[in-house]
């Protein structure tokens, strides 16, 4: 079955760590998201790439990494640069080029500082 | 740029109670609106979305919302709802160039069905 999966589903990290949040997609889509979730703000747009080998900061890039090497992984790292990393973070793909953006969701890592 | 209103950050209702989620967006010349659904602890999950054509959109679960430009709004209506359906939903639109879209979401409405 196509989707997309997000590894760990939880992640504890200490402060002063970074960490690397995975996101691999089945789908053939050639456009992936990071969002992060807090309660009551809705989802905001970390980062995003339309492409392989290229990506574009979103709304609330500071703190965070990614890379896209591969079409199907996308993954997300936390720096220690993150202020406030505790949240739940969403992982989306799409397919680019499109008159529309209907995205794919995978079913999030919850990410906990001690 | 585009943004996006949910005018209620929760809803209680009783079961089989019909139930409206409000949304408003900013204006646009033309606009593809979306509503996902997110269960806890669990990934977002489409609902239905408005491209073109009828303003009314039928989509899973028994959901249906109803584009009017003229108001700029996108609500979600079910006219029955089950326990099931506690949930937490979001409105969102497509903003951007062909090609390079985004998804600008609300804030999410909290629904709460209560026996």
């Amino acid at each position: 079955d196509g989707g997309i999966t997000q590894s760990p589903k939880y992640l504890f990290r200490k402060e002063g760590q970074n960490v690397t949040l995975s996101c691999e997609q089945n789908l053939n889509h050639d456009a992936m998201y990071w969002y992060r979730q807090d309660p009551g703000q809705g989802l905001r747009l970390i980062y995003y790439s339309q492409i392989v080998n290229d990506f574009q900061k979103g709304d609330i890039a500071e703190g965070y990494s990614v890379s896209r090497e591969k079409k199907e992984s996308f993954p997300l790292t936390v720096t220690s640069a993150q202020k406030n990393p505790t949240a739940f973070y969403l992982c989306a793909s799409t397919i680019a080029g499109g008159r529309y953006n209907e995205q794919f969701f995978g079913p999030g890592t919850r990410l906990t500082v001690l | 740029a585009q943004s996006v209103t949910q005018l209620d950050s929760q809803v209680p209702v009783f079961e089989e109670a019909p139930v409206e989620l409000r949304c408003n967006y900013s204006s646009s010349v033309s606009v593809y609106l979306f509503w996902y659904v997110q269960y806890p602890n669990q990934g977002l999950q489409l609902l239905l979305k408005y491209l073109s054509g009828s303003t009314l959109v039928k989509g899973i679960n028994g959901f249906e919302a109803e584009f009017n430009k003229s108001q700029t709004s996108f609500h979600l209506r079910k006219p029955s709802v089950h326990i099931s359906d506690t949930a937490e939903y979001f409105c969102a639109v497509s903003e951007g160039v062909w090609g390079a879209q985004k998804l600008v979401f609300g804030q999410g409405t909290r629904l709460t069905i209560n026996p």
